[in-house]
């Protein structure tokens, strides 16, 4: 049973566009998300979160919308740059301390010139 | 930042022998280490939860007996892979947090990646 779900394995997006990418999740026990950024053999870097209390939140180049209601939400990065190619996990978890995180299954995002 | 490191980033080993996987945090104690494995082109699925001085909380179908974690130190945690098989071929990391931390994020390891021959 996936709880959180990234249902575009791949997305490809020119140098300076937007690219948008997308996160459903299931359990209306998650009150707390974020997004990783993930390079091949190498362990997720943590990128922007959002509580469950707003419906945006915005650093730099990357912002986070969550639609509550709908259950989804989603990472813009724009201006997108060739740095950005990587995979992008969203993630959730519930209330409490160092709870535990239910991983996406990522999005491969290409950034091409 | 608070860095986490792994060791051995990559190990290839015959089936049958056990491989020991260990996660440092470097500058902060860590109280609670998680362990992920990944699959390729799969999702980061966790395996267990563990808490220094207790014992770890293994997920659902991660057998305890095969994925030994000790969490014996602040700063250090070991998995160590018994009797691997090619099937346990995978991609593990770890991660960590802290109590009070920044909404007690968890800061992930580079990974180890394991090929059991």
């Amino acid at each position: 049973d996936q709880q959180v779900k990234q249902n575009s394995p791949s997305l490809s997006v020119q140098e300076g566009r937007i690219s948008i990418l997308n996160c459903d999740y299931t359990n209306s026990m998650f009150d707390y998300f974020l997004w990783y950024k993930k390079y091949p053999a190498e362990g997720p870097t943590f990128l922007i979160s959002i509580s469950s209390i707003k419906d945006k939140n915005e650093d730099g180049r990357f912002t986070v919308f969550l639609n509550k209601s709908a259950k989804h939400l989603s990472l813009h990065i724009v201006p997108s740059q060739p740095g950005d190619s990587a995979v992008y996990f969203c993630a959730a978890r519930p209330t409490g301390t160092a709870s535990k995180l239910t991983f996406g299954t990522g999005t491969r995002l290409q950034v091409t010139l | 930042g608070a860095v986490v490191s792994q060791h051995p980033s990559r190990v290839i080993c015959k089936s049958g022998t056990s491989v020991k996987i260990e996660c440092r945090s470097l500058d902060f104690q860590a109280t609670t280490m998680f362990w992920y494995r990944q699959f390729p082109k799969q999702s980061l699925m966790l395996m267990a939860t563990s808490n220094e001085g207790s014992k770890a909380t293994y997920e659902q179908g991660v057998e305890k007996d095969k994925f030994l974690i000790n969490h014996a130190s602040l700063t250090l945690s070991t998995l160590t892979v018994t009797s691997a098989h090619p099937e346990d071929s995978s991609f593990y990391i770890c991660s960590a947090s802290w109590a009070g931390g920044p909404y007690n994020e968890q800061f992930f390891g580079p990974g180890t990646r394991l090929t059991v021959l």
